[in-house]
């Protein structure tokens, strides 16, 4: 696609709770990131795909946060029985090169985001 | 470690006015430096970016940034402000030129008022 679609935008579960998030990166993107965004923070990098290959996961919370991109294409966040604190909006991003590429011109095309709530 | 203050979670200008984001970052290696924009319901923009040469970047919609290096800063500047600038601006610092290992700034909100 011509950027990069995250769904849902809005979704709202009741404290421990499952939810999932989706995002579909540019097409024939290698790279890609998920960012959280808490209220009146800027993001904080989460975990990061090479392909299928999540190659860094040292940003995720705690055991509960679980991310796959199993054809190295669409990922899932998912993030079981979820608490208050994980309210904030995921961002995805994905980039066309590897993130250790030395290319000055690639950047990264990042989602609208998905806004979660959690009661 | 790296990281990224930004002086001022608000700011508000009024239009036609110059606009002035501050940015400060502390880094244990060369920084590549990047400014964002995030509208409403949106995604990150990239506006610009230092990674080496020359110190002034020119970038989107008529902003600028200059990365000083013995001030460990990269602020954000546009000489006139439009309503459209209305938005939340996001400095970041990376280790690597093409910024995939990010470290965002909290952010400031741009108002600009008619």
């Amino acid at each position: 696609g011509a950027g990069v679609s995250q769904s849902p935008r809005y979704k709202v579960a009741k404290r421990g709770q499952d939810v999932a998030l989706r995002c579909d990166p540019i097409s024939g993107h290698v790279s890609l990131f998920w960012y959280q965004q808490a209220l009146g923070q800027g993001p904080e990098f989460l975990t990061y795909f090479q392909n299928e290959a999540q190659l860094d996961k040292s940003g995720l919370p705690s055991d509960r946060f679980f991310a796959e991109r199993p054809e190295g294409s669409v990922s899932t966040l998912k993030i079981q029985r979820t608490q208050q604190e994980d309210s904030a909006v995921y961002l995805c991003a994905s980039s066309r090169t590897t993130r250790t590429a030395s290319s000055g011109a690639n950047v990264l095309t990042f989602g609208a985001g998905s806004r979660l709530t959690v009661l | 470690a790296q990281s990224v203050t930004q002086l001022g979670s608000h700011v508000s200008v009024s239009e036609g006015a110059l606009v002035l984001l501050r940015c400060n970052y502390s880094s244990s290696v060369p920084p590549y430096l990047f400014w964002y924009v995030q509208y409403p319901n949106q995604g990150l923009q990239l506006l610009l970016k230092y990674t080496t040469g020359a110190t002034l970047v020119k970038g989107i919609n008529g902003f600028e940034a200059e990365f000083k290096k013995s001030e460990t800063s990269f602020h954000l500047t546009k000489p006139s402000a439009h309503m459209s600038d209305a938005a939340e601006y996001f400095c970041a610092v990376s280790e690597m030129a093409h910024g995939q290992n990010f470290v965002f700034g909290p952010g400031t909100r741009l108002s600009v008022l008619p």
